[in-house]
């Protein structure tokens, strides 16, 4: 089945990095645009970033610029997301996400995503 | 605070019609697609409409997408009480170059 496994996810102090993996199964992984979207406990769906498919172009939300950097390895079917000087406010469900649009990164639809990794910022 | 505004919460019987709405600017709604995730406790989001009116494979034609102007809306007919979910609409927006989601609507059957 086509699935996304995200991994990498713990429980980190403040100010310290972590980075996560999303590794795709069963589709053209080169072929589309990915990306993170985030949950913290009780709360909605926060897009934090995404990446097109030949990696030319990566896009972030606000609270994720100069901190977190997106990146994917298509050899491996592999997402990334380094996440440096990570804050309590970071704490939340990753997850990665398809783009729905096929040869880009048109981020109006993700049609496939992982069951997310949990990050938890604290002390 | 959201980018896209949508009802915190709303509630039909069951066989009814519930519409959610998701208010919001030139520079999302108005000039791209949008799409609607269906999310329940403890489960992955996952996507109900897409390019703001299109079904993906295995979704029920009971859910349906529109759009005017900057404002966009998901109906869902003959509601069920498996329909008991919160439901996110999310679109690109060209001001942030980002994709942005609503706060989320938490539908009940009542």
């Amino acid at each position: 089945d086509v699935q996304l496994l995200e991994s990498g996810g713990g429980l980190i102090p403040p100010g310290e990095s972590l980075r996560l993996s999303c590794e795709a199964f069963k589709f053209s992984f080169g072929s589309y645009g990915m990306n993170w979207v985030r949950q913290a406990p009780g709360k909605g769906l926060e897009w934090v970033s995404g990446i097109s498919s030949g990696a030319n172009n990566a896009y972030y939300a606000n609270f994720a610029k100069g901190r977190f950097i997106i990146s994917r390895d298509n050899s491996k079917n592999t997402l990334y997301l380094q996440m440096n000087s990570l804050r309590p406010e970071d704490t939340a469900l990753y997850y990665c996400a398809k783009d729905e649009d096929y040869g880009g990164l048109r981020g109006e639809a993700f049609d496939i995503w992982g069951q997310g990794t949990m990050v938890t910022v604290s002390s | 605070q959201s980018v896209l505004t949508q009802p915190p919460s709303m509630s039909a019987a069951a066989g009814q019609k519930v519409t959610i709405s998701c208010s919001g600017s030139r520079s999302n709604i108005e000039n791209n697609h949008v799409s609607w995730y269906q999310q329940f406790p403890g489960t992955a989001p996952k996507l109900l409409i897409y390019e703001t009116s299109k079904r993906p494979s295995g979704i029920p034609d009971r859910f349906s997408g529109s759009k005017s102007g900057s404002s966009a809306t998901l109906a869902i007919t003959g509601l069920q009480t498996g329909d008991e979910a919160d439901y996110y609409c999310a679109t690109w927006d060209r001001s942030l170059s980002g994709t942005v989601f609503g706060a989320g609507t938490k539908v009940t059957v009542l």
